[in-house]
């Protein structure tokens, strides 16, 4: 069965970089994609991107652009998320989910998501 | 970007009564839209992907339909497990999520 398990919670201050992991297990990894999705008070559920677990293509959203870099490592099946220069509105609980190869299609399994809180 | 208008934001229903949720998109989506249930303290659940395709595992009792701009989510005959916070997402241009729908208990 398809598994995505995302690593443990994080506490940031402003100005910090966060990177969750998201190891994935029970399907081929290079036959699909990794979104990367949070959702935190202020803004809901929000696409910050995808990449390909194929060839590590990455599509960023705009809004993210600059501060947000997506990593798969095919050898350990794990994709990663980093972003940077974190603000207290940064804080919320950031999932992964499987996704199109290519492309964003649907997410049909998600991790249990970790939760980054940013805080001085 | 594309955003989408969820109504109503809460619906207020007893189990076995059907919920019909609407998922409105600023500019034509086509039949890019795609449905999700979260319940608290979990990850979004995929239902519907492709405007109408139920997803694997998904009761029957869940529908979705619409084109363009006007997409609807019907439940019927709401189980227990089916109250909870429902999303719409489309991924015809940059992906964007409505604003959920909470179904609530009357």
């Amino acid at each position: 069965q398809v598994h995505l398990v995302q690593s443990g919670a994080e506490v940031k201050k402003p100005g910090a970089s966060a990177r969750v992991s998201c190891k994935a297990s029970g399907y081929t990894f290079t036959s699909y994609g990794i979104s990367w999705v949070r959702q935190t008070p202020g803004q809901g559920l929000e696409w910050m991107g995808w990449i390909s677990g194929y060839n590590g293509k990455t599509d960023y959203a705009e809004k993210f652009q600059g501060r947000v870099t997506m990593t798969a490592v095919t050898s350990t099946t794990t994709a990663y998320m980093e972003l940077g220069s974190l603000r207290s509105d940064d804080t919320g609980i950031y999932f992964c989910a499987r996704d199109g190869w290519t492309t964003v299609t649907k997410n049909d399994y998600w991790g249990q998501g970790t939760l980054v809180t940013v805080s001085s | 970007e594309v955003v989408l208008t969820q109504s109503p934001a809460t619906l207020s229903l007893s189990p076995g009564d059907r919920a019909t949720l609407s998922c409105r998109a600023s500019h034509s989506v086509g039949t890019f839209l795609v449905w999700y249930q979260q319940r608290p303290g979990q990850a979004p659940r995929l239902l519907i992907y492709e405007t109408s395709k139920r997803a694997t595992g998904i009761p029957d009792r869940f529908s979705g339909s619409g084109s363009g701009t006007d997409f609807t989510l019907t439940i019927n005959s709401l189980e227990p497990e089916d109250f909870a916070v429902y999303f719409c997402q489309q991924h015809s241009n940059w992906p964007s999520f409505g604003a959920g729908t909470k179904v609530e208990i009357k």
